[in-house]
């Protein structure tokens, strides 16, 4: 869904720096999510925002911090990137009264 | 919280055949029950979705099945086509929209 923008689609990083995800998003919805898939678990939520001001962790929100910067931007940071972050990282959001989520095209993340 | 469990982990059928997955989960006041499909390098995109108080819903040749009282719920998919080759995801939800997902199924239809 081109509505749901992800940067950068790539990274490669090395351990202990610290990186940052973007998602941007044109639906107008007010609930923002990150997922991070991995072969065989399926997607594991991080960190979820139902608006600006509010934000939640997730199933597996050690290691990651989030920012939500307007109802559109919602970031997702590693402070100190470790081997075992590398994965997809996914985008969605949902809105109005629907449950329906939309997944931005993913953010392919490997530390060295 | 929330656990949902997802078999088979991997699913080949021939072209034309049945395909059904299953899924089942622990919170009772579940919902919503999603599922999701995505192909190789795609996003996962919803294909079809049940809510708690509907015990089936058919679209086309997908089609969700419930079962509130076993805590559990299937994806059937009829007259299968090589571009139903994908990763299938469930999902669980009670509501505020925080989905907990199973572990997905590889779909592989052989022409």
């Amino acid at each position: 869904d081109a509505d749901v923008t992800q940067t950068p689609r790539n990274r490669i990083t090395k351990t202990g720096k610290r990186i940052m995800l973007e998602c941007s998003q044109t639906k107008g919805h007010d609930r923002m999510y990150w997922y991070r898939q991995d072969p065989g678990l399926g997607l594991q939520l991080i960190y979820y925002s139902f608006d600006v001001k509010d934000i939640n962790k997730g199933e597996i929100s050690d290691g990651y911090s989030v920012s939500r910067q307007a109802q559109a931007k919602f970031s997702l940071s590693l402070e100190s990137a470790i081997p075992n972050q590398t994965a997809l990282y996914f985008c969605a959001t949902s809105g109005g009264a629907g449950e329906t989520q939309y997944f931005g095209p993913g953010t392919r993340l490997l530390v060295l | 919280g929330e656990n949902v469990e997802q078999h088979p982990s991997t699913l080949s059928v021939q072209e034309g055949d049945s395909a059904v997955i299953k899924c089942t989960y622990s919170d009772s006041a579940s919902n919503y029950f999603p599922w999701y499909k995505q192909e190789l390098g795609k996003r996962p995109q919803l294909i079809i979705d049940i809510r708690s108080n509907v015990g089936e819903k058919k679209d086309q040749r997908i089609a969700v099945t419930l079962n509130k009282t076993a805590k559990h719920f299937s994806l059937h998919i009829t007259e299968t086509q090589p571009e139903d080759s994908a990763v299938y995801f469930c999902a669980a939800s009670k509501g505020g929209n925080k989905l907990v997902f199973g572990a997905g199924t590889i779909l592989r239809v052989k022409s």
